[in-house]
């Protein structure tokens, strides 16, 4: 079982183009969330979904779309990139909404130039 | 606001025991996790708390006081592998999950 699935894991990107960071989960789990890291900040939510066909705003959602069409997939896009947007990026996903534990993907390490 | 506070950094010895505390104050309560998350890696599910007491899985146990907003995860016969940053996080009434910024373990030989 892969869990959750991340991609790229890495990518440079120049301000102003569009991003999207994708996300596959193979759990069945209703619940996936977005998340960036900055240093000292710890995890701010972007955007999060309860369960498929639903989106809704985390703390920091300006900049970002999401959309959830299926169970399985939940891309995060940049529709223009700027470089307060350089964050190490988590999808995560759960059973319930925060109800048990969150899986993580690895993280897609961006950065805006 | 809503608030979780963790010290940003600790230091322990091989094979001694560390506490590592966490107060928060939320709009209620429904339950308190903590993560480790090794430098360059995913957060990984190390315990949840949602009643009062203490919670042993192995090396580690986590506590909880509601009354006080605390909790504290306990680390013993400490490792190497230890060193990782260990996160805390607190659902809220509206079951939104509300992050502490981290602390960051460093283990001695």
């Amino acid at each position: 079982i892969a869990g959750i699935t991340q991609a790229p894991t890495s990518q440079i990107l120049a301000a102003g183009r569009r991003m999207t960071l994708r996300c596959t989960q193979d759990m069945r789990h209703n619940a996936m969330y977005w998340y960036r890291q900055d240093l000292g900040l710890g995890l701010r939510l972007i955007h999060y979904s309860n369960t498929a066909g639903t989106t809704g705003k985390g703390e920091v959602p300006d900049g970002y779309s999401v959309s959830r069409a299926n169970t399985d997939d939940f891309p995060l896009t940049l529709a223009s990139a700027v470089p307060s947007q350089t964050s190490v990026y988590f999808c995560a996903s759960s059973e319930g909404q925060n109800t048990g534990e969150l899986f993580f993907g690895e993280g897609s390490r961006l950065t805006v130039l | 606001g809503q608030n979780i506070d963790q010290p940003t950094e600790m230091t322990a010895t091989e094979g001694a025991i560390v506490q590592i505390n966490c107060t928060y104050q939320t709009s209620g309560f429904n339950g308190l996790f903590w993560y480790q998350q090794h430098a360059g890696e995913a957060p990984t599910f190390l315990s949840y708390n949602v009643l009062d007491g203490l919670e042993e899985k192995g090396r580690f146990s986590s506590f909880l006081s509601r009354s006080k907003g605390y909790s504290y995860l306990l680390l013993k016969e400490l490792q190497m592998k230890d060193s990782a940053s260990y996160l805390c996080a607190v659902v809220d009434s509206n079951y939104q999950l509300i992050w502490g910024a981290g602390t960051k373990l460093i283990i001695k030989p």
